[in-house]
């Protein structure tokens, strides 16, 4: 069966680190990938999608960055974070047509 | 472009009560329509689909019917549990938009025991 490992669970970050999230997905090979952000009270947000490795879509212009390096690793980096960064972020990946499927997600506060 | 819209929460009830989250849509083509489910601290799960219209998804005691007439995917369940608190999100997948999920806002529920 397919698995989604995100972390870390939880990170507080001063302003102006640099931030590296990391997923990776078991079980399935050549996965759309997703970050997706849920600010507090508010709906999902996709940012990034990857449809294969190297292939990256950024959906909003911000601060952050995404790279696949290997085909079922997603990583989610900034250079310098920002106050607003803070979040909670999701990854997650599908099939070709299958639904998406979540990480327990990373829960950022930039302090 | 394609949207989803919910009805804002929190919805408060009372355990056993009954449940409706609205959702509604809009697509330019034959869209996949999904609710996902999303626990405190947790990411999301998939809690039912339905992929035409008339389709019927359930799961746990929840159900939605994917009409079309009235471009909607409304969520129901007959007596809600203390742990089906959570958020609630509706979603929709379009071919032509490349299979890209599309969410609602998310509807927060919490039941009172």
């Amino acid at each position: 069966s397919q698995t989604i490992h995100q972390w870390p669970a939880t990170l507080v970050q001063p302003v102006g680190s640099p931030l590296s999230l990391e997923c990776t997905v078991e079980g399935t090979s050549n996965p759309n990938l997703y970050w997706y952000r849920q600010a507090a009270g508010r709906g999902l947000q996709l940012l990034f999608y990857s449809v294969g490795i190297g292939q990256i879509s950024s959906e909003v212009p911000q601060n952050l960055s995404a790279s696949r390096p290997q085909d079922r690793q997603f990583i989610l980096s900034s250079k310098k974070l920002l106050l607003s960064d803070s979040g909670f972020y999701l990854c997650a990946w599908s099939g070709s047509n299958s639904p998406l499927h979540f990480g327990n997600g990373t829960r950022l506060t930039v302090t | 472009g394609n949207s989803v819209t919910q009805m804002e929460g929190p919805v408060t009830l009372s355990e056993e009560a009954f449940l409706t989250i609205n959702c509604t849509y809009t697509a330019t083509g034959y869209p996949s329509l999904f609710w996902y489910v999303q626990y405190p601290g947790e990411g999301l799960q998939l809690l039912l689909k339905a992929t035409k219209a008339d389709d019927k998804g359930s799961n746990k005691g929840f159900e939605a019917t994917y009409r079309k007439e009235t471009t909607s995917f409304h969520l129901e369940k007959g007596s809600v549990q203390v742990s089906d608190s959570a958020v609630y999100f509706c979603a929709l997948s379009d071919f032509n938009a490349g299979n890209m999920l599309t969410f609602g806002g998310g509807t927060r529920l919490m039941v009172k025991p």
